[in-house]
């Protein structure tokens, strides 16, 4: 079974641009949260989408914001990057009723803010 | 604010000893507990989780201790193998939320 997959693996973008990043879960997963990863804060949920519905929401601004598809792909964009929106971006896939610890998580999508 | 605190940043430990990770959380609320092991280029993958009705829980070389009145848990990893070097996370979370909250990790290195 393929894992979750995230791309682009890596990206440069300039402060003000906006970025979309995608993610494809395990096959038969439905729910996928996303995570920050900075070096001083560790990894800070994002939110949690299920069936196309954010389910769960992190502490991040508006310029923060996600949607999941039909077939439960999911993307993140961030709009008027700044320079702190630097970091590892996560995503997690999980099935229906699995718990925390049934998260799959992906490589991961690097930005850059320059 | 950071609810789950890893107050070191490295560790070493020589091939074949005891690796103790340690872990703080602030927040009363956790009630599942959770250690990530990260390779770099590769997502944190699930390495063994603790419930608050229990103080320890063990698979393999790997036993999570749990003390609640603390508010503090532990990884032990005995013996520490090279395959082990790689940054570990705890996480925290409420049963039935499928958020996390991750302290910042600590690299661990095994010398051979």
């Amino acid at each position: 079974k393929a894992g979750v997959t995230q791309t682009p693996r890596y990206l440069i973008k300039t402060r003000g641009q906006q970025v979309t990043l995608s993610c494809s879960p395990i096959s038969g997963h439905r729910s996928v949260s996303w995570y920050q990863q900075t070096p001083g804060q560790g990894l800070q949920f994002l939110f949690e989408y299920f069936s196309e519905t954010q389910r769960n929401k992190g502490n991040f601004p508006g310029r923060f914001s996600g949607r999941q598809f039909s077939n439960s792909r999911s993307e993140m964009n961030v709009s008027t990057l700044e320079l702190g929106d630097s970091a590892l971006y996560l995503c997690a896939s999980s099935l229906v009723l699995a718990g925390v610890d049934e998260q799959f998580f992906g490589p991961g999508t690097r930005l850059t803010v320059l | 604010d950071q609810q789950v605190k890893q107050n070191s940043p490295s560790l070493s430990v020589q091939e074949g000893r005891i690796s103790i990770l340690n872990c703080d959380y602030t927040n009363s609320m956790f009630d599942y507990f959770l250690w990530y092991k990260k390779y770099p280029a590769e997502g944190p993958t699930f390495l063994i989780s603790i419930s608050s009705i229990k103080d320890k829980n063990e698979d393999g070389r790997f036993t999570v201790f749990l003390n609640k009145s603390a508010k503090h848990l532990s990884l032990h990893i005995v013996p520490s193998q090279p395959g082990d070097s790689a940054v570990y996370f705890c996480a925290a979370t409420q049963t039935g939320a499928n958020n996390l909250f991750f302290g910042t990790g600590t690299r661990l290195t095994i010398i051979p």
